[in-house]
């Protein structure tokens, strides 16, 4: 079965300065999708990013991108210019690259606080 | 659109009570599904459904039941609710193609006492 792992439950960067966010995952699948969500106290889930694994580019979305390593299962997530709106919960979340196979296998979080 | 609807956003249970908790969507989406997030343990997914009258079992299904008359509707009912149900709820979808992005709707707070 396919793991999420995200070993930072809490990290926190000043406003302005750049976070990176660690996630790691184990499948034993070739291709597959990997995705980060954001959700804000209001609980609302946010995509943020999205990377499909049979791509060596890394996905990029104005401040946020992302550092895909595949061969080390690696996806860790960099805001550049932290804002106080990006303080939230962000969740790593895997799914494979199957017609059909919408599940999505999700990380433990990251609860970022935003320091103003 | 409305994207993803669920009712309610709030609800405390008695222990053994049974209840149903609705979820609607109004894109079309052949794929819905329903996950529960407890803390520290991100979102685990409960059962999910690729299309009408299909559905199937995800992680933690135990408890709870589902059905898939209408592409719209994706209802999760608690048999006879217990204290490790307490917890939020959220209900997703999405089309079924290969490349797509899963929207969620705002999940119910469910505590059971």
């Amino acid at each position: 079965a396919q793991t999420v792992t995200q070993s930072q439950p809490e990290m926190s960067v000043q406003e302005a300065e750049t976070v990176t966010l660690s996630c790691t995952y184990d499948t034993s699948e070739s291709d597959y999708y990997l995705f980060w969500y954001k959700q804000p106290p209001s609980r609302q889930m946010i995509l943020v990013i999205r990377q499909e694994a049979y791509k060596q580019q890394n996905a990029t979305e104005n401040r946020f991108s992302v550092n895909f390593q595949k061969a080390a299962k690696s996806f860790s997530l960099k805001i550049s210019d932290s804002q106080l709106g990006d303080a939230a919960m962000y969740f790593c979340a895997y799914r494979r690259s199957h017609f059909g196979n919408e599940k999505l296998t999700f990380g433990t979080g990251t609860r970022l606080t935003i320091i103003p | 659109n409305a994207g993803v609807t669920q009712t309610p956003k709030f609800q405390v249970l008695k222990t053994g009570q049974s209840m149903t908790l609705q979820c609607a969507q109004d894109m079309n989406h052949e794929y819905m599904s329903w996950y529960r997030q407890d803390p520290g343990m991100g979102l685990r997914l409960i059962h999910y459904s690729v299309g009408a009258g299909i559905t199937d079992q995800g992680e933690v299904p135990n408890g709870y039941n589902v059905s898939r008359s209408t592409t719209e509707d994706f209802p999760l009912r608690l048999l006879s609710a217990a204290p490790s149900q307490t917890s939020v709820y959220f209900c997703a979808s999405s089309f079924t193609s290969d490349y797509n992005e899963q929207f969620f709707g705002p999940g119910t707070r469910l505590t059971v006492l």
